[in-house]
């Protein structure tokens, strides 16, 4: 199973930056997001296609539908910049899917 | 708060092999499982497995299968993680991480340990 993210977004500071993964019918899997500053682990941002685990803020939302799930960061700040990983569960291969990632870059 | 420290960095041959340990705490460890994820340099995210820290029940990527294994120590709280064989390919970084189910997101990662291979 097969995850394509964009290899790169660029937004302005304030301005809402949409993130999406694409996955043949992803919309029937539960898709997790992963920020990645450079140099550190990752952190989990989005869980099960649009929760939010407790410290993120809620300028961190995402949704899944068809064959593309998205994340949305509204009012980017600086600090957002960084890698973003969706994820999955293949269940016809029981292996974790990571798309490639996305490099965010607040301009 | 959980936390998951992993131990530091290796230099390894070709052809040697590499033991990576992670030692969790703030959580009940036996009540979740740790996946391994590696990254190599400029590069993304690679599941390599997951084990139960409960059962010791493991599901490894197929790519890995004939070369990892993964253990947990209860009694510790220590994960670890074995890769035989390596080559030039196997440079990157290795996370442990805490992951309910194999299928569960990953919730809390390690720092991270940088395994070189060189000759």
């Amino acid at each position: 199973y097969v995850l394509t993210q964009s290899f790169s977004v660029s937004v302005a500071p304030g301005q809402t930056a949409r993130i999406t993964c694409g996955g043949n019918n992803i919309g029937s899997k539960s898709v997790h997001w992963y920020q990645q500053r450079p140099g550190q682990a990752p952190v989990m941002v989005i869980f099960d296609d649009s929760d939010r685990p407790s410290g993120i803020p809620e300028r961190f939302s995402g949704s899944n539908s068809g064959n593309t799930a998205t994340l949305t960061i509204s009012r980017v700040e600086a600090g957002d910049e960084a890698d973003y990983y969706c994820q999955v569960w293949d269940s016809t291969t029981d292996h974790r899917v990571f798309g490639g990632g996305t490099k965010l870059t607040v301009v | 708060q959980v936390q998951l420290v992993q131990s530091g960095a290796e230099l390894k041959k070709p052809g040697a092999s590499v033991k990576v340990s992670c030692k969790a705490s703030g959580y009940t460890f036996g009540n979740n499982g740790v996946c391994w994820v590696r990254q190599a340099p400029g590069q993304g995210l690679e599941w390599m497995g997951w084990i139960s820290a409960y059962s010791g029940n493991s599901k490894h990527a197929q790519k890995f299968r004939d070369r990892v294994t993964m253990t947990t120590d209860t009694s510790t709280y220590t994960a670890y993680m074995e890769l035989r064989s390596l080559t030039s390919d196997d440079t990157a970084v290795y996370f442990c991480a805490r992951a309910g189910g194999e299928w569960e997101p990953i919730d809390y990662w390690g720092q991270g340990t940088l395994v070189t291979v060189s000759s």
